[in-house]
């Protein structure tokens, strides 16, 4: 079993929807929590950054954190076509590594 | 400003041959990553360097794999006898400090290495 899993998706919505991510994982000791985006042949780019439990929004995208259920989601408020791309969490359970766990990430589309 | 800049872009190689993939982090940054990244998969933690510290190298999956940072700047990713099982995108990344209270790190394009 992986640490962290993501539905691979796809996933395709029409302009203006909600959309929600989730990955859920099994290390208890995670505490902090990323989502990033990652466009075609582009590398990853953070989106999000959350420590702990709770909610944490940024305009259009919403992160949150369920540290008790370890599940973690990403919700993007009217979704536009430029949002189009894979969406990867990532975590880790100490600040003295640079080690990042990622889920295998979400691919997103938006039809416009 | 300079992003991070990984090259080659892209690398075909046939198998057994070694390879070195560089990476040149944004300037300052004293953290630097290399993840892999398959098709369709996350990103696979390699090896993380900060500062002077003794690189973390639990996530190199052979003693194949082998990386170095001169100067605390540029590093190589060397893959000696290559495999098919190694073709992937390396990516390099790197951030001002430890990765947490708001350091954020950012990742180069990638090399994309095909054996053959």
């Amino acid at each position: 079993q992986k640490e962290v899993e993501q539905d691979p998706g796809p996933l395709s919505v029409p302009e203006g929807a909600i959309v929600s991510l989730n990955c859920t994982y099994s290390n208890s000791a995670f505490q902090y929590f990323m989502w990033y985006r990652q466009y075609s042949r582009k590398g990853p780019e953070l989106l999000m950054y959350t420590y702990s439990s709770g909610n944490k929004e940024d305009g259009r995208f919403t992160a949150q954190v369920d540290k008790s259920s370890k599940y973690i989601s990403l919700f993007i408020r009217d979704s536009q076509p430029s949002d189009s791309a894979t969406y990867l969490c990532a975590m880790s359970g100490s600040s003295n590594t640079g080690k990042l766990i990622f889920g295998q990430g979400t691919t997103l589309q938006v039809k416009p | 400003g300079a992003g991070v800049s990984q090259s080659p872009s892209n690398k075909v190689t046939e198998k057994g041959k070694d390879v070195e993939l560089r990476c040149d982090p944004i300037s300052g940054h004293t953290a630097l990553y290399w993840y892999r990244q398959s098709l369709g998969q996350g990103l696979e933690f390699l090896i993380y360097f900060q500062g002077n510290s003794a690189p973390d190298k639990s996530g190199l999956p052979s003693d194949r794999f082998s990386a170095e940072r001169t100067g605390g700047s540029v590093s190589t990713l060397t893959i000696q006898r290559t495999q098919q099982e190694d073709s992937a995108v390396y990516l390099c990344a790197s951030s001002l400090g430890q990765p947490y209270s708001g350091n954020t790190i950012y990742f180069g394009e990638g090399s994309w290495l095909t054996v053959v």
